[in-house]
């Protein structure tokens, strides 16, 4: 089945150390979304992708980074992660043919000691 | 004011009863999608709509796109239908998110 895959599932990292986490996908859509969604709150965009056309929101923190070396795969870098970074982070892709209908994956739940 | 609102914020349900989740909007979209998400798992989307309405089991999701408001419906409820309820809408190619609708059922 076509799908949107996140690893690991669920992260602990220490204060201050760098974290990856990765997203792939086998429905080759051109658009690849990072969100950051913490404890009852909307998910908030972190950059999103359009191919290798790279599109930061205004404020996302220069401490979260991200490469697409691909189409099938998108990465999230946090450069030196703080307690508040601590959250859901749920990728998604879409494509522009299907209205820009959003397919997520299942989430990587980050806990930062 | 938020772009996207919905109502209610919590809903709690008896199994059986019919639940109605609401969401108007103010910018002008492409599409309005309807997102579920269990507590502590990821977003399932439930509907894309832009038009007319769009029936998926027991979920019936509509959209009039001139009072900018859409209505999720689930009949028959079930305590496994209990979960957040996110309304979204798409002016390109971003989501703006409502608030969700916290929906508990009960046996």
């Amino acid at each position: 089945d076509a799908m949107v895959i996140q690893n690991p599932r669920y992260q602990v990292t220490q204060f201050g150390k760098p974290v990856t986490l990765s997203c792939s996908q086998t429905l080759n859509h051109n658009v690849m979304y990072w969100y950051q969604q913490k404890s009852s709150q909307a998910p908030k965009l972190l950059f999103h992708y359009y191919d290798k056309d790279f599109n930061n929101e205004a404020d996302t923190p220069d401490n979260f980074q991200s490469r697409r070396p691909n189409t099938s795969f998108c990465f999230l870098d946090i450069r030196s992660p703080g307690l508040g970074d601590a959250a859901m982070y749920l990728c998604a892709t879409s494509r522009p043919g299907d209205s820009y209908e959003q397919y997520f994956g299942p989430g990587t739940r980050l806990t930062v000691t | 004011k938020n772009e996207v609102e919905q109502s209610p914020q919590n809903l709690t349900a008896q199994e059986g009863e019919f639940i109605t989740i609401n969401c108007s909007y103010s910018v002008g979209i492409s599409a309005l999608h309807w997102l579920q998400q269990h507590p502590g798992g990821g977003i399932v989307s439930l509907f894309m709509l832009s038009s007319g309405k769009k029936k998926h089991g027991r979920l019936i999701a509509t959209i009039n796109i001139q009072e900018k408001h859409s209505s999720l419906h689930i009949t028959a409820s079930h305590p496994r239908d209990s979960a957040v309820y996110i309304c979204a809408v798409s002016p390109i190619s971003k989501l703006i998110f409502g608030t969700g609708t916290r929906l508990q059922v009960f046996p």
